[in-house]
């Protein structure tokens, strides 16, 4: 299964939006780019998924690069309940196994 | 839709006991379940892969004879932590799937504490 690479901490300030970045250079033809979030002591949350195009839901945007080496999710208007341990995981459609890696602690700002 | 109950919330066991822990999806049918363990301050570690009516599938340095996964039908697993010690105590998530793409929804997390 690819790994994934994404920057240890973010600050952003209420009411603007998050970028959160992820690096997947040695993702397959056939894994998809998934992003969940985590706040303290619950079960992560769905956010968004993508395999090649980019996706919007209510909540979040998810951009592909081109060439499906990195991704960013976007939160457009950050609250403070966006603050969350995010994670980006690249799943193969092989396995289905979904490997969490550190994920990048969000803290939303007033 | 997609919703995954976890059951209980959180338990406090003596050592040498046993637990088990309960992961339903109620809406939806799932053909593989995940079990994940959680240490403070640390990502989620995945332990098996269930897949119902076969046999888990461990990841490596978990012992199958301690954590004890049964996935008797497409809407339910267990775990059971067979003779618990202190160092189980942790934070144990479920998650189930329906198959890619429609992703893995997760149970909302079970806090064992062994005493």
């Amino acid at each position: 299964d690819a790994k994934t690479t994404q920057p240890t901490s973010m600050d952003c300030a209420e009411g603007r939006a998050a970028n959160l970045p992820c690096n997947h250079s040695t993702i397959s033809g056939n894994e998809y780019v998934y992003w969940y979030r985590q706040i303290h002591s619950q079960g992560p949350q769905y956010i968004i998924h993508g395999l090649k195009n980019n996706e919007t839901n209510e909540m979040a945007s998810l951009i592909i690069t081109e060439d499906r080496k990195s991704s960013t999710l976007i939160l457009p208007h950050a609250t403070l309940r966006d603050t969350a341990v995010y994670y980006c995981i690249v799943i193969s459609g092989n396995t289905g196994k979904l490997i969490f890696g550190q994920g990048t602690t969000l803290q939303v700002k007033p | 839709g997609a919703v995954v109950s976890q059951h209980p919330s959180w338990v406090i066991c003596k050592s040498g006991t046993s637990v088990k822990i309960e992961c339903r999806s109620l809406d939806f049918q799932a053909t593989t379940m995940f079990w994940y363990r959680q240490f403070p301050k640390q990502s989620l570690m995945l332990m098996a892969t269930s897949n119902e009516g076969s046999k888990a599938t461990y990841e490596q340095g978990v012992e199958k004879d301690k954590f004890l996964i049964n996935h008797a039908s497409l809407t339910l697993s267990t775990l059971t932590v067979t003779s618990a010690h202190p160092e189980d105590s942790s934070f144990y998530i479920c998650s189930a799937s329906r198959g890619l793409p429609y992703g893995y929804t997760f149970g909302s997390g079970t806090r064992l504490t062994v005493v």
